[in-house]
């Protein structure tokens, strides 16, 4: 069974960082291009950023490039998002989701809460 | 990026059929077949439902079709259930090599 596991949010400071991870199992996680997706509380999805199989190339969007760092760890089936310069803009259920066929996230974990107060 | 335009929300009595409208522009929707549709129930994550424009993925009711035309792509739903009351998001592909979403129609089963 293909489960995705989010885990490191929580309450972080204006300015503040915070790294995301996302345990992946029951599929062969190296052999995946891998999503992060973010909803803001009572808002619709947002797409966030995507990264090809081996880590060596990147998308994102607008709203977080140059802050946000997405790689992963084959050997460990872990995907991570490290987020920088942190503002309430970016207060979000944060998502991973796994690109199945091209272009579609056809499996999604249940989210990690990431909460930008002071 | 916009996001793509969905109407805020759509309703129909069980039995019906509703038709979701998803328009984007000629730099996403209207030049790739990479549009997604996914379902979400409150405080559950997101499921695909449709998938190329109109495939659907294994175990999805044939109740949910899709289509595209032009710079707008359609979700129906025929044969409207209970369970099938939820937030219903478009995506596609664009050409910027990014993703973008709808901003969601609510689906309200009277």
């Amino acid at each position: 069974e293909v489960q995705l596991v989010e885990a490191g949010g929580g309450l972080v400071q204006p300015g503040g960082s915070l790294r995301l991870s996302c345990a992946a199992s029951g599929f062969t996680f190296s052999s995946y291009w891998m999503h992060w997706v973010r909803q803001a509380p009572g808002k619709g999805l947002v797409w966030v950023s995507r990264l090809n199989l081996d880590g060596t190339t990147t998308g994102y969007a607008d709203s977080v490039r140059g802050r946000f760092t997405l790689y992963r760890d084959n050997a460990k089936n872990t995907l991570y998002l490290q987020m920088n310069s942190l503002s309430a803009e970016d207060t979000a259920m944060y998502y991973c989701a796994r690109e199945g066929k091209v272009a579609t996230l056809d499996f999604w974990g249940q989210g990690t809460l990431v909460t930008v107060s002071s | 990026q916009s996001a793509l335009t969905q109407p805020a929300s759509v309703s129909g009595s069980p039995g019906q059929s509703i038709t979701i409208s998803c328009t984007g522009t000629s730099s996403d929707v209207g030049i790739y077949n990479y549009v997604s549709w996914y379902q979400q129930h409150p405080g559950k994550a997101p499921k695909l439902m449709i998938y190329d424009v109109s495939n659907r993925p294994s175990g999805v009711s044939n109740r949910f079709s899709g289509s595209k035309s032009g710079n707008t792509a359609s979700l129906t739903i025929s044969g409207l259930q209970a369970e099938d009351e939820a937030d219903y998001y478009c995506t596609s592909y664009t050409s910027r090599t990014t993703w973008v979403f709808g901003g969601g129609t609510r689906l309200t089963v009277l």
